[in-house]
């Protein structure tokens, strides 16, 4: 079966602190990806970025980076100096090369970044 | 380019009535997924539509069904609604159904059963 857990539920971080979402997946599958959505208020997902199971690369894009890790199973998001428009749910999903676009979702983090 | 429209985007409905909640996608996008959003259960994949046809669908009772038409608008219709039913639906298309795809949701309609 396939699960993602995002343990943290609410996080509140002070504008300029870092902060990092965590993400652990399970899958049995060796071919997978990973995405990371985030919800703002007005309920609209967005896409921030997604990773093959094949790429363990980190990736960073401005203030954002990603760091995978199979030999944990995680998939966490650091943001850098946080502000006050980063406040929203952010979710962490897993989809599977044969399942077309079935995401499993974590049951995201709500980001309060306090100014 | 327009996003993924979802209508209606509000919905109140009673217990026992029935509810059918429309999508369009973006231009050029045939696949289209359902989710249903509660704070208790989180983000629920519900099914998928490529090509007019089903091609995956999540753990719900027949009760929710979907369709899609050949221009890749979709539509989602929800029987006997009951009061666990209340939600925010959400809409996602891609280019194809292909797991690596990005998927672009749309704003959602947010259904609440009395």
């Amino acid at each position: 079966a396939q699960k993602v857990t995002q343990a943290q539920t609410e996080i509140s971080v002070v504008e300029k602190e870092d902060v990092t979402l965590d993400c652990v997946y399970e899958t049995r599958d060796t071919t997978y990806y990973l995405f990371w959505y985030k919800q703002p208020p007005s309920g609209e997902l967005v896409f921030l970025i997604r990773r093959n199971s094949f790429d363990e690369q980190n990736e960073i894009s401005g203030r954002y980076s990603w760091n995978f890790q199979k030999s944990t199973s995680s998939f966490n998001f650091t943001i850098t100096a946080s502000q006050v428009v980063d406040s929203a749910v952010y979710f962490c999903a897993l989809s599977l090369r044969d399942t077309g676009n079935q995401f499993y979702f974590g049951t995201g983090t709500s980001l309060t970044v306090i100014p | 380019k327009a996003g993924v429209t979802q209508t209606p985007r509000y919905l109140i409905k009673t217990r026992g009535q029935q509810v059918t909640l429309s999508c369009s996608p973006i231009s050029g996008h045939r696949s289209v997924s359902w989710y249903q959003q509660t704070p208790g259960q989180g983000l629920q994949f519900l099914f998928e539509y490529f090509s007019e046809t089903q091609r995956n669908k999540g753990n719900f009772p027949g009760r929710f069904s979907g369709r899609q038409f050949s221009n890749s608008r979709s539509e989602m219709n929800v029987s006997t609604l009951e009061l666990g039913d209340s939600a925010l639906y959400l809409c996602a298309s891609s280019l194809a159904s292909a797991s690596y795809n990005e998927q672009f949701f749309g704003p959602g309609t947010r259904l609440t059963v009395l």
